[in-house]
């Protein structure tokens, strides 16, 4: 699976939008980018993936550039709940297998300030 | 409402002691994993399992063991062989290999004593 870089930290004002980077420039054709959230001692909450669209749900929205080296995810208005560790993921789906697990990197501690 | 259930929150261990982390989704996912994480880093998967009585290791399987007799069930027991135990251990599930992406517990912080 490709490699992701993140920033390890990021600040935000409460109500602004967060705009959390991911540079994935290995990636292939058949690698879906994931984004997932840890707030402090919980588990990883899903968010959004996305191939090559562009993509939006009630959490969030994912940018993905054309050449795919890269995305962007996008809390429209961040609140203090949504501090948290931020991981972004590539990874394969090729013939449905598990073992295409999910690696998780070190992520990006996302900081909304009041 | 369906979830994955991870239980206890909290453990104590003994050095040289085996023991247990349940996990158990109502979910009817077919695939569930064990992640290991250290404090301040990422997760580090341990085993998973794809269909009911079959199970893969994982980048750090040595030490721990696991079963899945049934759908719902994948329990972790971490054994008096691994070296460095204490941690946070969470379990998730998914859809087929996850394309939809994992449901995660909400862990078990396991500390040896």
């Amino acid at each position: 699976d490709a490699k992701t870089t993140q920033p390890p930290s990021m600040d935000c004002a409460e109500g602004r939008a967060a705009n959390l980077p991911c540079n994935h420039s290995t990636i292939s054709g058949n690698e879906y980018v994931y984004w997932y959230r840890q707030i402090h001692s919980q588990g990883p909450q899903y968010i959004i993936h996305g191939l090559k669209n562009n993509e939006t749900n009630e959490m969030a929205s994912l940018i993905i550039t054309e050449d795919r080296k890269s995305s962007t995810l996008i809390l429209p208005h961040a609140t203090l709940r949504d501090t948290a560790v931020y991981y972004c993921i590539v990874r394969s789906y090729m013939n449905n297998n598990a073992g295409n697990m999910l690696t998780f990197g070190g992520g990006t501690r996302l900081m909304v300030k009041p | 409402d369906g979830g994955i259930t991870q239980s206890p929150k909290y453990l104590f261990r003994k050095e040289g002691q085996n023991v247990t982390l349940s996990c158990e989704q109502n979910l009817n996912h077919d695939a569930m994993y064990w992640y290991r994480q250290d404090p301040g880093q990422g997760l580090r998967l341990i085993y998973y399992s794809q269909i009911v009585n079959d199970f893969q290791k994982g980048d750090i399987a040595e030490g721990y063991s696991v079963s899945r007799e049934k759908k719902e069930s994948f329990p972790l027991t971490v054994t008096s062989a691994q070296k460095n135990p204490t941690a946070f251990y969470l379990c998730a599930s998914s859809i087929g290999a996850g394309i939809y992406g994992y449901t995660f517990g909400s862990g078990t912080r396991l500390t040896v004593v």
